[in-house]
């Protein structure tokens, strides 16, 4: 079963561009989440999609933004960038709903899109 | 606000000894649980979870044990192994009371020494 696809893996841009990220999840999984990891801060919760609907936001400038396709593929825009935007942004697919005593069902990141802003 | 935190940023560990990793939550809502290992220019990978209804889970030379009283859950690897320095997240789920969102912390970066 191929895991989670985001491309491209690396991508630079000059402060003021935009940049669209693409992630194709898991078969079958309909949730997509998006992260941004930085140094120090960890992973950092920017929206999940599920259903072509954005069913949560982290607390992110409206600069971020994201969509997702009838086949669940998403994809994340940022606009206006800025220096302090470089950093990993991951894509994670899951099954939705909960899974009895578990709790959830775990999210599966891809490899990432490292972005550099100069 | 983090609601997940890992207060030790980096651990060394001699090989075939224990590895201890730590991680505090805050929110009393939080009933689910989860590890995920990193290596450098890959995405986490989930490694192990466990629920609230439990205060330990196996997998493995993994075991995670949860004090849902403090607050607080830790990831066990015995034996430590060169091939297990990597970056630990723990991170944490209520459900739809949460917002249906994953909590992480800011990651351990844990080196075994051969």
């Amino acid at each position: 079963k191929a895991g989670v696809t985001q491309t491209p893996r690396y991508l630079i841009k000059t402060r003021g561009q935009q940049v669209t990220l693409s992630c194709s999840p898991i078969s079958g999984h309909r949730s997509v989440s998006w992260y941004q990891q930085t140094p120090g801060q960890g992973l950092q919760f920017l929206f999940e999609y599920f259903s072509e609907t954005q069913r949560n936001k982290g607390n992110f400038p409206g600069r971020f933004s994201g969509r997702q396709f009838s086949n669940s593929r998403s994809e994340m825009n940022v606009s206006t960038l800025e220096l302090g935007d470089s950093a990993l942004y991951l894509c994670a697919s899951s099954r939705d709903g909960r899974s009895g005593v578990l709790g959830a069902w775990p999210l599966h990141f891809g490899n990432g899109t490292r972005l550099t802003v100069t | 606000d983090q609601q997940v935190k890992q207060n030790s940023p980096s651990l060394s560990v001699q090989e075939g000894r224990i590895s201890i990793l730590n991680c505090d939550y805050t929110n009393s809502m939080f009933d689910y649980f989860l590890w995920y290992k990193k290596y450098p220019a890959e995405g986490p990978t989930f490694l192990i979870s466990i629920s609230s209804i439990k205060d330990k889970n196996e997998d493995g030379r993994f075991t995670v044990f949860l004090n849902k009283s403090a607050k607080h859950l830790s990831l066990h690897i015995v034996p430590s192994q060169p091939g297990d320095s990597a970056v630990y997240f723990c991170a944490a789920s209520g459900g739809p009371i949460t917002g249906n969102q994953f909590y992480f912390g800011t990651g351990t970066s844990l080196t075994v020494i051969p």
